[in-house]
């Protein structure tokens, strides 16, 4: 398996656009999380789906920001409309049901909001 | 609720030093314990895990000891390598739930 898979790697845009960041996790797994990383706040949680399934997205900032899982080997994460203090680098990870089972972080996706 | 402490960083030493990073956690229940490692400019990867008290996780020459009487899983290598720069995590998972909790981070800086 070619592990998760996250696109684009890198994104720079303008403030008040939208930004658009997708994942694909491994094959088989039916946990999906996305994370964001900052200097500022480190990593944090922004929500987790089970078999494609929003479980708790409380750590999601504000309403500018939505994500979906529309299938197990899809899930987008969307910011409308995008804000300079969005600049992060954001990840996606995934994990398979079963006891204590270690999750599989893609190589993220750097976001430059301007 | 759950938490992971680490301790602040950035941790600098010469090549061959040894290396202790403390990490301590709060948790229900019995959680399943991590160290990752980011080198930079990439993501995540899991380096050791232990899932029960008193098991030793190993990788690479970092161990990690989960230790229930002092909640504690402390990661340490006996001779760190330029190559071991890179931040390190602490995470945990509890028994019935599927999400991470991480600490912080630690960075290693190793210079020869």
């Amino acid at each position: 398996d070619a592990g998760v898979i996250q696109s684009p790697r890198h994104e720079v845009t303008e403030m008040g656009q939208e930004v658009t960041l997708r994942c694909k996790p491994i094959s088989g797994h039916d946990y999906l999380f996305w994370y964001r990383q900052t200097m500022m706040r480190g990593l944090e949680l922004l929500i987790y789906f089970n078999n494609n399934v929003p479980i708790d997205d409380s750590g999601m900032p504000e309403d500018r920001f939505s994500a979906k899982m529309p299938n197990a080997s899809f899930s987008t994460l969307k910011i409308q409309p995008s804000e300079p203090r969005d600049s992060a680098v954001y990840f996606c990870a995934s994990t398979n049901r079963g006891r204590n089972t270690e999750a599989f972080f893609g190589q993220g996706t750097r976001l430059t909001v301007v | 609720g759950n938490s992971v402490t680490q301790m602040e960083g950035p941790v600098t030493l010469s090549e061959e030093a040894f290396l202790t990073i403390n990490c301590t956690y709060t948790a229900t229940g019995y959680p399943s314990l991590f160290w990752y490692v980011q080198y930079p400019g990439e993501g995540l990867q899991l380096l050791l895990k232990a899932t029960k008290a008193d098991d030793k996780g190993s990788n690479k020459g970092f161990e990690a000891t989960y230790r229930k009487e002092t909640t504690s899983f402390h990661l340490e290598k006996g001779s760190v390598q330029v190559s071991d720069s890179a931040v390190y995590f602490c995470a945990l998972v509890n028994t019935g739930f599927q999400k991470l909790v991480f600490g912080t981070g630690t960075r290693l800086l190793v210079s020869p």
